[in-house]
């Protein structure tokens, strides 16, 4: 149980154009969930969190304009990169909470490679 | 920005040895937990801890919420090779709340 998805796993794109990751509960309803990034040989660091039905909060930092974040249903939430540049090449992970379960413990997806040219 | 310090930053160890590592803090966290990321993978929860003293087991794994609430340890016993990754500790300052992740340990172990 408590089985998150992120599709794609690895996405390569042009510099300038713009990037949708998903982010799936499996098995569970997920009314918040959060958008990490990671470069390489460092920690996660906290983008956003996303609430079902409302608008997403940003860390500080993050730009909302160009880190796009949809929360539509209880088990998909959407990043969307846009405008994408080389400094925005880093492994997105996204988490999610399962109210029924536990209000603390978040279960991570396996992670998006993404790689701007 | 990053309010957890965790050490060591990487360690190299032979099969079958005992590891332990640490992650301290300047304000108090409520909830502590350990994760391990596998390269290419998102991080999988080892053991949390929500009490100050609380000594937790996971099979080979041992962690500890400090009685200060501003510190955590987790040991790993016999260590072998498919321990090999990078541990997080991550603390939550209260129920629901976001987690901060310390800056990682990368664990090798040769066989």
């Amino acid at each position: 149980g408590a089985v998150v998805s992120q599709h794609p796993s690895r996405v390569i794109c042009k510099s300038g154009t713009s990037v949708k990751i998903e982010c799936r509960s499996l098995d569970f309803q997920a009314t918040t969930m959060f958008w990490y990034r990671q470069f390489p040989k460092q920690s996660l660091m906290l983008m956003a969190t996303s609430n079902e039905g409302s608008k997403a909060t940003y860390e500080q930092g993050v730009e909302k304009d160009k880190f796009l974040i949809n929360h539509a249903s209880l088990t998909l939430s959407t990043l969307t990169v846009t405008s994408a540049h080389p400094e925005d090449s880093s492994f997105y992970i996204c988490s999610a909470r399962d109210p029924v379960r536990s209000t603390d413990e978040q279960f991570f997806g396996p992670g998006t490679r993404l790689t701007v040219l | 920005g990053q309010q957890l310090n965790q050490s060591p930053q990487s360690m190299f160890i032979q099969e079958g040895e005992d590891v332990s590592m640490n992650c301290t803090s300047s304000s108090i966290f409520n909830t502590w937990l350990w994760y391990k990321q596998e390269p290419g993978e998102g991080p999988v929860l080892l053991i949390a801890l929500y009490k100050a003293g609380e000594l937790t087991s996971n099979g080979r794994l041992t962690a500890q919420f400090g009685i200060t609430r501003k510190d955590s340890f987790l040991n790993i016993s016999a260590s072998i090779p498919s321990d090999v990754g990078i541990y997080f500790c991550a603390g939550q300052k209260a129920s629901g709340s976001r987690l901060t992740f310390g800056e990682g340990t990368q664990l090798t172990v040769n066989p």
